[in-house]
């Protein structure tokens, strides 16, 4: 079982540069998540999307972009990419929402920006 | 918002002791997750608790929640190398808000 898969694991940028990180879950889940994890920070929700067709900024939204593509694909996209974005992002899907079940979540992307 | 503290941040056991993650919510918790993850890994989850009271056993690992303190707590016994990683507790908000999650705490299993 794939679960959530995310591309691509590890990448470089530089300053102003722009990228797309892209999700796929195979579990039929209506609810996706964009987060991102930094040292002292925890994990920190970027943005959402309920089900398709939606999309809702999260708790530090600025400077990023999303699209749900699907039902199984919510890409994360960086127009501009600045040192401050340098972290792990982590996708992850529930059932539906984020009441009574659990987020299930890929392995990670480690983007570092010069 | 709510705000998610950890205890310890890190620990460090020997192979074959117990030991106890602490999870305190500044609100009330209307249910907690446990996740662990291990470096370069993403969050595998370990037990959800929605009711106060309430507490899960998955082989050699215990979760409980306690909503009048507004803890959790998670209890490894008989600790193995296996265990070692970082374990995060996340909250339910009780509304159609986001879930927060703890910093984490590190364990490390020795020899």
């Amino acid at each position: 079982n794939a679960g959530v898969t995310q591309t691509p694991k590890f990448q470089v940028l530089k300053t102003g540069q722009s990228m797309t990180l892209q999700c796929a879950q195979d579990m039929n889940h209506n609810s996706m998540y964009w987060y991102r994890q930094d040292p002292g920070m925890g994990l920190r929700l970027i943005y959402y999307s309920a089900s398709e067709g939606t999309t809702d900024k999260g708790e530090v939204p600025n400077g990023y972009n999303v699209s749900r593509l699907n039902k199984r694909e919510f890409s994360l996209r960086l127009e501009s990419a600045a040192p401050s974005q340098t972290s792990v992002y982590f996708c992850a899907s529930s059932e539906n929402g984020f009441r009574n079940q659990p987020q299930h979540f890929g392995d990670g992307t480690r983007l570092s920006i010069l | 918002s709510q705000e998610l503290e950890q205890s310890p941040q890190s620990l460090i056991v020997q192979e074959g002791k117990n030991l106890t993650i602490n999870c305190t919510s500044s609100k009330t918790l209307y249910g907690l997750y446990w996740y662990k993850q291990k470096y370069g890994e993403g969050l595998i989850f370990l037990m959800m608790l929605q009711k106060g009271g309430e507490e899960k056993s998955h082989e050699k690992i215990t979760a409980k929640l306690d909503e009048k303190k507004q803890q959790s707590s998670l209890h490894i016994t008989a600790s193995q190398p296996s265990h070692a990683g970082i374990y995060l507790c996340g909250a339910d908000p009780g509304t159609a808000s986001k879930l927060t999650f703890g910093t984490g705490t590190r364990l490390q299993v020795t020899l």
